[in-house]
């Protein structure tokens, strides 16, 4: 399975864009990238998810370049309400695997 | 509401002793997965299910069991249980084999407390 490094932590302001990179510079042809995103206490919950390109949903969008050596995680606008532990997750879509949850960053938005 | 439901949410208990944790994942979802969470820690995988059959291992303890039924619920067993196995344990489902492509569903957790 690919290994992820994501930064620990990062801290913003409402009301601006936020860009979480991941790099996974031994990512597999059949691997995908998922992000994920966890409140305290909470389960964590699925953002987005990409293989190459661009993808953008409601929420967020995912920026993947050709190499896919790493991912960006962009949060338009964030709100206090995206204080968060995201999670870059990468792995095949084959029967069996297992994905693994990195440590994750603590994003803290300030007012 | 993901759809999943586990129970206990919370349950106390002292060292040496025997639990289990119970999931009902999402209505059609045949995979299920329990991971643990230690307090600021990340989820460690622990154990897949497909469809009733081990499907995947990952860092669990030879104290730790699962099983998932036939009506597709899964139960995780913590036996002779320790100061350190206290932490959030969730489980998530879904629809197929792997999860490398779609989502997995999270339940709320159960906070497991070892005194």
């Amino acid at each position: 399975l690919a290994k992820t490094t994501q930064p620990i932590s990062m801290d913003s302001y409402e009301g601006q864009e936020v860009n979480i990179t991941c790099s996974h510079n031994n990512i597999a042809t059949n691997d995908y990238i998922t992000w994920y995103q966890q409140f305290p206490s909470q389960g964590p919950r699925f953002i987005i998810q990409g293989y190459k390109t661009k993808v953008t949903n409601e929420v967020a969008s995912l920026f993947i370049p050709a190499d896919r050596k790493s991912s960006t995680l962009s949060l338009p606008r964030v709100s206090l309400s995206d204080t968060a532990v995201y999670y870059c997750l990468v792995g095949p879509a084959n029967a069996g695997n297992m994905l693994t949850f990195g440590g994750g960053t603590r994003l803290m938005v300030k007012p | 509401d993901s759809g999943v439901t586990q129970t206990p949410k919370h349950l106390i208990t002292a060292t040496g002793q025997r639990v289990t944790l119970r999931c009902s994942p999402r209505s059609g979802d045949l995979s299920v997965y329990w991971y643990q969470q230690s307090l600021d820690q990340g989820l460690q995988f622990l154990i897949q299910y497909y469809n009733g059959e081990e499907r995947a291992k990952g860092n669990i303890l030879e104290r730790f069991s699962a099983q998932q039924f036939p009506d597709l619920h899964s139960e995780l067993n913590l036996s002779s249980l320790e100061l350190g196995d206290s932490a959030l344990y969730f489980c998530a489902s879904s629809v197929g084999r792997g999860a490398g492509t779609g989502e997995l569903f999270f339940g709320e957790g159960s906070r497991l407390t070892v005194l």
